[in-house]
């Protein structure tokens, strides 16, 4: 099966960096990969997601690139502020427009911690 | 439009008891997921049902784990008898229609904890 991996596990900026979170796959089958933010305590929520017939996609401060050849993919927050701290997790699925997938398999999370 | 519901939001039982937690997912949603989040990982996909059918529970511990998911609608998640490596939080997630590009919108999840 699918095999998700996600590094750095903790990442501390100050406010106004870059962070930078990479994730690998091992299906070369699959072709969605949203990435989830999750605050303490709270549910996980979508925050930006890239279909494999698409290399980059931007969403205001957040960005995420796929590499196929690779498997490998990343997001990318700019101008971080306190309020991005959280965990986030990178998924991965195989998905064909209606059929049994979409099981997503997830990494194992970085906490982001952003000083104001 | 509503969120997918979960409940009990808490739940502490001693090893060797029996839970039951309950999911509503959002009205209209063919697809339900199960997942377990052990505490520091991510989630991982318990079961999967598309309409009341089961798509995929290959890593449902099937020995301790139910589920069903009777008239396609709400889903209940049985742990019998419960084990100490069962405590994490437990996610309901629902899709209108499963391999779409669609977003899987979870629930608050229920934080098991087992003594």
């Amino acid at each position: 099966g699918e095999n998700v991996e996600q590094h750095p596990s903790t990442l501390s900026v100050q406010e106004g960096d870059s962070a930078v979170i990479k994730c690998t796959y091992s299906d070369s089958a699959s072709n969605y990969f949203p990435w989830y933010k999750q605050e303490l305590g709270k549910r996980p929520q979508l925050i930006i997601d890239i279909r494999s017939n698409v290399g980059e996609k931007k969403d205001q401060r957040i960005a995420v690139t796929l590499n196929k050849t690779a498997k490998h993919f990343s997001l990318h927050i700019t101008e971080t502020q306190p309020e991005d701290s959280a965990v986030y997790f990178c998924a991965a699925s195989k998905n064909a427009g209606g059929t049994s997938y979409g099981k997503l398999t997830f990494g194992q999370g970085t906490i982001l911690t952003v000083h104001p | 439009e509503a969120g997918v519901a979960q409940s009990p939001r808490y739940k502490i039982i001693e090893k060797r008891q029996s839970v039951a937690f309950w999911c509503n997912p959002i009205s209209g949603h063919a697809t339900l997921y199960w997942y377990q989040q052990i505490l520091g990982q991510g989630p991982k996909l318990l079961i999967q049902f598309q309409n009341n059918g089961v798509v995929d529970d290959s890593q449902l511990p099937k020995d301790r784990f139910s589920a069903e998911r009777l008239k396609g609608v709400d889903s209940t998640l049985k742990i019998q008898p419960a084990k100490l490596e069962d405590s994490a939080v437990y996610l309901c997630a629902s899709v209108p229609l499963a391999g779409g590009w669609d977003e899987q919108f979870f629930g608050p999840g229920t934080r098991l904890t087992v003594l």
